[in-house]
């Protein structure tokens, strides 16, 4: 079935310093792929979004590009600040443009500490 | 600007009591969706519903049970607590699957149950 693998936690990093959290997917057909922020205490908010191959989500400095080659989704920021402190969970939609019957897929999350 | 609304915020059950977790939504939205996230791991859909009188299981229903009367509410009931039951419920919400712009799900904050 479909899947998301996203890198293992927790990262820790200084204020400014470019920020990676590899994600990669396994899905049959042309799934919708998201990136969900969830800040300490609150429930997770889309972070941005992309529905179709060689799309790039971006959003408050964020950015992802799908890359359908590599099944990846890799969320990036040059440069972070404390205020990103958060988990960051991966997650696909197989419905057609991000179309969803309950069915949002997650990675486990990466929680990213950002010291200043 | 309420978006999705759950309550309570954290219960403490006994292990066999039954309690329900209070879901609305004011979005008009049509979809409405159950998750439970275990620590460490990603989210987990327990029951969806794409419309009031309409509900589905989702990949873990053992041991919940859901109503959507109306478009607004989606209560969650767990009947006969378990220590199994013990993680962060979220409630969330989206349009149908026909949204030419794609789906966003909006989350509620999250309900904190500990079952002991």
């Amino acid at each position: 079935g479909d899947s998301v693998t996203q890198m293992e936690g927790p990262v820790t990093l200084s204020e400014e310093a470019f920020l990676t959290i590899n994600c990669t997917y396994t899905a049959t057909g042309y799934p919708s792929l998201f990136w969900y922020v969830q800040y300490p205490g609150e429930g997770l908010q889309l972070l941005l979004k992309a529905t179709k191959a060689d799309d790039k989500g971006s959003n408050k400095g964020f950015e992802a590009t799908y890359r359908k080659e590599t099944t990846s989704f890799h969320l990036e920021k040059g440069s972070v600040q404390v205020s990103d402190s958060a988990v960051y969970f991966c997650a696909l939609s197989d419905r057609p443009n991000g179309g969803s019957q309950g069915n949002l897929i997650f990675g486990k999350g990466t929680k990213l500490s950002v010291k200043p | 600007n309420a978006g999705v609304t759950q309550t309570p915020k954290f219960r403490i059950l006994k292990i066999g009591q039954s309690m329900t977790l209070q879901c609305t939504q004011d979005m008009n939205h049509n979809y409405m969706y159950w998750y439970r996230q275990d620590p460490g791991m990603g989210l987990k859909l327990i029951y969806y519903s794409v419309g009031a009188g309409i509900t589905d299981k989702g990949e873990v229903p053992n041991g919940y049970n859901v109503s959507r009367s109306t478009t607004e509410d989606f209560p969650l009931r767990l009947e006969l607590a378990a220590p199994s039951q013990t993680s962060v419920y979220f409630c969330a919400s989206s349009y149908s699957v026909y949204s030419p712009s794609g789906n966003t799900i909006y989350f509620g904050e999250g309900s904190w149950l500990t079952v002991v």
